[in-house]
């Protein structure tokens, strides 16, 4: 069974950093195109950045500078360091894996989500 | 970046009802499109992967069609669990935008 686990929310002052984890068991994160997805309290959903298995990243323009998406194959888990936060960082974070594949895709293993409140 | 636009925001139906969303994209995504469905507090589940896919164990009451800049999901007859938020995402490139998400309410 696939389990992805995210933790490391909670509350922090705007400037400050945060560093979020995604463990995984079930799937191997190192080989797959990993994900992490944000949704603002009441708000839709954001993509915010993805590491590919050959470690290629990418971001959303609203966190790029700010963010740096990471793994550790070794724990099998992946991270979300955040830095410089604002209040409009302020969500739920999900991590998802990927999948790839000309006749696959979409994100279809989720975790169940870490709230960060960037509030003074 | 390519714009995801669902429609309606807000849509109420009753059970047994056969419900249409729409989803339209700013410029071709071919058939790159999923939908998910999320409840209150829960994370999204996938429903249709490459626009009209069904994602396994989706039960086939949930169907999608569309390619280019336009796509639907449709629910042919509604059940009490399917009351929820969907989004559509398009993944043909970078940043994969969502919809907005269409709320499905009991009327």
């Amino acid at each position: 069974e696939v389990q992805l686990v995210e933790s490391g929310g909670g509350l922090i002052q705007p400037g400050g950093s945060l560093r979020l984890s995604c463990a995984a068991s079930g799937v191997s994160v190192s080989s797959n195109y990993m994900n992490w997805v944000r949704q603002a309290p009441g708000k839709g959903l954001e993509w915010v950045s993805v590491i590919y298995s050959g470690g290629t990243t990418y971001y959303a323009d609203s966190v790029k500078g700010r963010f740096t998406i990471s793994r550790d194959n070794s724990k099998n888990t992946l991270y979300l360091q955040m830095n410089t936060l604002r209040a409009e960082d302020t969500a739920v974070y999900y991590c998802a894996r990927q999948r790839v594949g000309a006749t696959s895709g979409g994100y279809d293993y989720w975790g169940q989500g870490t709230l960060v409140t960037v509030s003074s | 970046d390519i714009q995801m636009t669902q429609s309606p925001s807000t849509l109420s139906a009753s059970v047994r009802d056969r419900v249409t969303i729409t989803c339209r994209a700013s410029q071709s995504i071919s058939s790159w499109l999923a939908w998910y469905q999320q409840k209150p507090g829960k994370a999204p589940k996938i429903l249709i992967y490459k626009a009209s896919s069904l994602e396994s164990g989706v039960p086939s009451r949930f169907s999608g069609s569309g390619s280019g800049t336009e796509f639907t999901l449709t629910i042919s007859s509604l059940q009490p669990d399917d009351f929820a938020t969907y989004y559509c995402q398009q993944y043909n490139s970078y940043p994969y935008t969502f919809g907005q998400g269409t709320k499905l309410e009991i009327k």
